[in-house]
């Protein structure tokens, strides 16, 4: 299964986007990109997922380069409650999900 | 429809007991997953269920093993508990086994002392 790197942590404030980038240098031909959020005391939750090119959905866009090396979830606008950790999972359709330490988004007033 | 519920919400055991977790699958979903996550980690997988069979095992011992119902309802049996094992346990249900469709409960806190 392909390793994922994140940032450890991000900063942002009120309605400015994010960007939180995500690199899997060994990602395998039937790898999708997904990306799950978790807040404290939760479980996570699935927010996107991609396999090329561009995909939006009401939350989040999730921008893959052709060459699929990396990822790019975009958080448009975000507000104090999308403070949380955000994981980057690379892996194929058939099963057990593979989360890195995950990136720490906190969003000040 | 309801989500993912587990029970207990947190627990308490000494090194060297036993411990059942369990968790009831959202409805229409066959297959569950357990994961351990230790505090700033991100969560580890421990194995998965697909109608009753186990299909899917990451490194953790046998003394972790577990059950799933014909309901699909789910149990996750520790023995000889270490202090490591503190953690937050959280279990996970699909439809099928395609990575977008997991739906989370909100996990068990367990504490080794």
């Amino acid at each position: 299964l392909a390793k994922t790197t994140q940032p450890i942590s991000m900063d942002s404030y009120e309605g400015q986007e994010v960007n939180i980038t995500c690199s899997h240098n060994n990602i395998a031909t039937n790898d999708y990109i997904t990306w799950y959020q978790q807040f404290p005391s939760q479980g996570p939750r699935f927010i996107i997922q991609g396999y090329k090119t561009k995909v939006t959905n009401e939350v989040a866009s999730l921008f893959i380069p052709a060459d699929r090396k990396s990822s790019t979830l975009s958080l448009p606008r975000v507000s104090l409650s999308d403070t949380a950790v955000y994981y980057c999972l690379v892996g194929d359709m058939e099963g057990k999900l593979i989360f890195g330490q995950g990136t720490e988004l906190s969003v000040k007033p | 429809e309801t989500g993912v519920t587990q029970s207990p919400t947190h627990l308490i055991k000494t090194r060297g007991q036993q411990v059942t977790l369990r968790c009831s699958s959202q409805s229409g979903h066959n297959t569950v997953s357990w994961y351990q996550q230790a505090l700033g980690q991100g969560p580890q997988f421990i194995f998965q269920y697909y109608r009753e069979e186990e299909n899917g095992r990451g490194n953790f011992p046998p003394r972790f093993s577990g059950l799933q119902f014909p309901n699909y309802s789910s149990e996750l049996n520790v023995n000889a508990l270490e202090l490591d094992d503190s953690a937050l346990y959280l279990c996970a249900s699909s439809l099928n086994q395609g990575a977008a469709g997991y739906t989370f409960g909100s996990g068990t806190r367990l504490t080794v002392v």
